[in-house]
């Protein structure tokens, strides 16, 4: 049962580089997160996703882009990071809905930006 | 819109002591509510849920009642033990289709 697998895991990278993380999950999910986490900010949500094709911004978007090109999938890209994107990512996925829902998690990325 | 307000940490407890995480939300409606657990190192994971009003969800000796009156979704365990040392997540799916957290609560319990 692999659920939500992020990759990488650890990443580190110069200003002004770009990446793509990307987020798989085999529960046949509708909906899909990113968020990153900050010390004493809890999680915040970046972009997400309800379908294949759709995306849309979260609360903090700003520097990064995703795709949902295949459902399984859910891809963040920055494209010139920036030392303010150190961060640990979470990808989530979860069924459509507000009631008996719930939202599982990778195990998170790592990234360093120096 | 949605959200939940979370007690601020950290917590410190003695091992077997009681403890009460306080969470409060507000919603459209009745959504289910969610604690999240995540040791160190890992990513969150559900450690109970409610899916209505005066539901109790409970796991791993941990409960929280979905009170309608008082809009709270209080976690509590009678006896913490140094394994339960995480920080603790209040979540709410909100009418957005996003699941909203709090800022989570750290908790350390030492023997």
């Amino acid at each position: 049962n692999a659920g939500v697998t992020q990759t990488p895991k650890f990443r580190v990278l110069k200003t002004g580089q770009s990446m793509t993380l990307l987020c798989a999950q085999d529960m046949n999910h509708e909906y899909m997160y990113w968020y990153r986490q900050d010390p004493g900010m809890g999680l915040r949500l970046i972009h997400y996703s309800v379908g294949e094709g759709t995306t849309a911004k979260g609360e903090v978007p700003d520097g990064y882009n995703v795709s949902r090109l295949k459902k399984q999938n859910f891809l963040l890209g920055l494209e010139s990071a920036a030392p303010s994107q150190t961060s640990v990512y979470f990808c989530a996925s979860s069924y459509p809905g507000r009631v008996n829902t719930e939202a599982f998690f990778g195990q998170g990325t790592r990234l360093t930006v120096v | 819109g949605d959200s939940v307000t979370q007690m601020e940490g950290p917590v410190t407890l003695s091992e077997e002591a009681f403890l009460t995480i306080n969470c409060t939300y507000t919603a459209t409606g009745y959504p289910s509510l969610f604690w999240y657990v995540q040791y160190p190192g890992e990513g969150l994971q559900l450690l109970l849920k409610a899916t209505k009003a005066d539901d109790k969800g409970s796991n791993k000796g941990f409960e929280a009642t979905y009170r309608k009156e008082t809009t709270s979704f209080h976690l509590e365990k009678g006896s913490v033990q140094v394994s339960d040392s995480a920080v603790y997540f209040c979540a709410l799916p909100n009418t957005g289709n996003q699941f909203y957290f709090g800022t989570g609560t750290s908790l350390t319990v030492i023997p």
